[in-house]
C-alpha cells in the first residue's frame, strides 16, 4: 500500500509564475489536508478537502491560493503569481475519515519544496 | 498568544541520554495530543498520540499529557544517533492539526 504521494518533490518558479502542487492520498483515504512549513517554523494548516468539496480553508491566504480535490485524480494546490514569500515546503496529508469520537491519523507525504526566484 | 508553544532548541545530547521535549498549549478544549518526528527533508511521521491526560509508553518513548497545566511532554530513553531529528508536538482540532514549531534534537555518539 503506497503512502501519500506528492509531486513534484522540488519546484522552482520565478516571481509571477504559477505553481501547481499535486497530492495523491493513500489508497482508501478520501480526506486530504495541505500544510505549509516555512523555514524555521512549524507546519501550518492551510486547507482540508474531501472529494469535490472544500471543508475548511481557514488557513489559506485570501488571494492567489486555491485548492481542489476532484472526483478523479490527485488533489491540487495552486499558487498564482508566486512571490518570494511563498518559498516553503508544502505537505499533503490524508486520512480515511474524520470523527469527533475516534482518532484518525493523518499520514503525511514527503512534501514539495517550492523555491521562488 | 500562540496556540502551541515549543522550544525550538537545538538540543544536543550524548548517546544514551534521557531526552525531555515539551510543549504548552492555550486551549483547554483539545483532547488529542500527538508527537511527530521529522527527519531532514522528509515529511512528518507520527510517533505517538495520547487522548486526554495521562501517560503512554511505546518502547523507548513515553508521552505525557497534563491537561490541568496544559503541558505535554515526550521522553526518549537511551537516546540513539538515529533519534536525531526534529520533534513536533501537535494538537488535533476538529479537522486539522495545530503544530508547535518543533525541537531539533541531535544525539551524538
Amino acid at each position: 500500500n503506497a503512502g501519500v504521494m506528492q509531486n513534484p518533490r522540488h519546484l522552482v518558479r520565478r516571481r509571477g509564475q504559477e505553481a501547481r502542487l499535486r497530492c495523491s492520498p493513500m489508497k482508501g483515504h478520501s480526506h486530504v489536508y495541505w500544510y505549509r512549513q516555512l523555514p524555521e517554523e512549524g507546519l501550518k494548516f492551510m486547507v482540508y478537502l474531501q472529494k469535490e468539496n472544500i471543508i475548511d480553508e481557514s488557513g489559506m491566504p485570501k488571494e492567489r491560493f486555491s485548492a481542489e480535490f476532484p472526483k478523479e485524480g490527485p488533489s491540487i494546490l495552486r499558487i498564482q503569481q508566486v512571490v518570494r514569500g511563498d518559498s516553503a515546503a508544502y505537505f499533503c496529508a490524508s486520512s480515511p475519515e474524520v470523527s469527533a469520537v475516534t482518532y484518525n491519523e493523518q499520514f503525511f507525504g514527503p512534501g514539495t519544496r517550492l523555491t521562488v526566484l | 498568544q500562540k496556540e502551541v508553544e515549543q522550544d525550538p532548541g537545538p538540543l544536543s545530547v550524548p548517546e544514551g541520554a534521557i531526552v525531555s521535549l515539551n510543549c504548552t498549549y492555550s486551549n483547554s478544549a483539545f483532547q488529542y495530543f500527538m508527537w511527530y518526528r521529522q527527519y531532514s527533508r522528509k515529511g512528518p511521521e507520527l510517533l505517538m498520540y495520547t487522548y486526554s491526560s495521562g501517560n503512554k509508553e511505546d518502547g523507548r518513548f513515553t508521552a505525557q499529557v497534563d491537561k490541568s497545566s496544559k503541558y505535554i511532554s515526550l521522553f526518549i530513553r537511551d537516546s540513539q544517533p538515529s533519534d536525531s531529528a526534529t520533534y513536533l508536538c501537535a494538537l488535533l482540532g476538529l479537522d486539522k492539526l495545530i503544530f508547535g514549531t518543533g525541537t531539533r534534537l541531535q544525539v551524538f555518539p
